[in-house]
This record gives structure tokens, sequence and C-alpha cells, in this order.
């Protein structure tokens, strides 16, 4: 079965802080992981790709295949990351359905 | 390009009605999702379009149904209505048979009395 765990349903940090938002997915295929974020009153939209491996907003994601995670990082955080983070797998050849974990929302305090 | 669009934005119901929702994806995008938003069950799968077929469906009950037309455009259609139908309705296009981004739409909230 797919499925997708974020651990934290909430997380806060001080401006300027490392934010670390976790990640475990299960899947027993080869999946491709994302991070999707909602900023408020936005609507939802792609922040990462593992497959693509770049850095986007100061936010890195690294596939642990071993450990079966995909942790979102970053190293300063700014006030305009306060937002509603997902992970999300997708897996199904030939399909475009994504299962999600429950999200985590992140608080960077000034 | 135009973003994805869906329509109506808010809806208001009452239990043992039906409602449709559309969703107009981005230009060029032959992939349709719908997804099911709730504050308790978080982003769950309703089902996915491509080229007018339904490829893939969720763990929802059979009220819950779709189509795809011609054109892309995809509408949901849920039938007799329970309290617990009431959530955000997410659609997402892609220009991708599989894999890839998905483009959201804003959603359509449904209420349901």
């Amino acid at each position: 079965a797919q499925r997708v765990t974020q651990p934290e349903k909430l997380l806060s940090v001080f401006k300027g802080a490392p934010v670390e938002l976790k990640c475990n997915y299960s899947y027993s295929g080869s999946p491709e992981l994302f991070w999707y974020v909602q900023y408020s009153r936005q609507r939802l939209q792609l922040l990462l790709r593992h497959i693509s491996r770049e850095s986007i907003k100061g936010f890195t994601a690294d596939l642990n295949k071993g450990e079966t995670s995909f942790h979102l990082k970053k190293p300063f955080a700014q006030e305009e990351d306060s937002a509603m983070y997902y992970c999300a797998l997708s897996g199904l050849q030939g399909a475009q359905k994504l299962v999600f974990g429950q999200g985590t929302r992140l608080t960077i305090n000034p | 390009k135009a973003g994805v669009t869906q329509t109506p934005r808010y809806l208001i119901k009452t239990r043992g009605q039906q409602v449709t929702l559309s969703c107009s994806p981005i230009s060029g995008h032959r992939s349709v999702s719908w997804y099911q938003q709730t504050p308790g069950q978080g982003l769950q799968f309703l089902f996915e379009y491509f080229s007018e077929t339904q490829r893939n469906k969720g763990n929802f009950p059979g009220r819950f149904s779709g189509r795809q037309f011609s054109n892309s455009r995809s509408e949901m259609n849920v039938s007799t209505l329970e309290l617990g139908d009431s959530a955000l309705y997410l659609c997402a296009s892609s220009p991708r048979t599989s894999g890839g981004e998905q483009f959201f739409g804003p959603g359509t909230r449904l209420t349901v009395l």
C-alpha cells in the first residue's frame, strides 16, 4: 500500500533558524516524491520534486530510499515560508494519482 | 496560460441532494485529477481522467462519479449528499500521462447542511 507520513502537524521556528519538515513513505516500487506548498489564500502548488534535485526558495529535499524518507530542509527560515506543506507520492505507472501526507503547518516567528 | 479553473467556488446543499462540480484544465493538459480535502482526512484522491477515460479511482463510494469531455474539461458528481461530504474539492491538471507536476485549481467549497 502507498502511504505518506508527516509526523508533525505543527512546526514553529524562529526566523533565521534551520527548518526540517519530515516525510516518510511506504511504497514497494520506485516512487516519485514531491513537496507541495499552500500559502495563505493561495492554491496548492509544487515546491520540489525529488527527480529534479534542485533548490527552490532555499529548500532542498533528498530522497533516502534506505530510510524511505524525503525530508524538506532549509538552513535559514524566512517569515514568508509560513505555510502548509504537503509531502506527496506518485507511484503507479501510467497514473497521476498522488498520495498525500497529512501536512505540516509551518510558522516562522519573527 | 490561464490556470486551472473550478466552478462554482462555493456551494451549499442539503442532505440527499446531488451536486455537479466543474473543472477546466490548463490549455493543452489532458490529464485531470480530483481530490477531496477535509480537516480530518486531509487530501484524498478521488479519481483521474486522461483522454476521456477514467484511469484510477480512489476509495470512495459509488455516489462519487466523474467524467471528462473531449476538450479535457471534467466534471464530478456526488449524489445523495451526506453531511460528511462537506469538503474542499480540488481539481488538478497535468500535461503528462503520469508523474510530474500537477497544477491545482482553487477548489470548490461544498457545504452540506
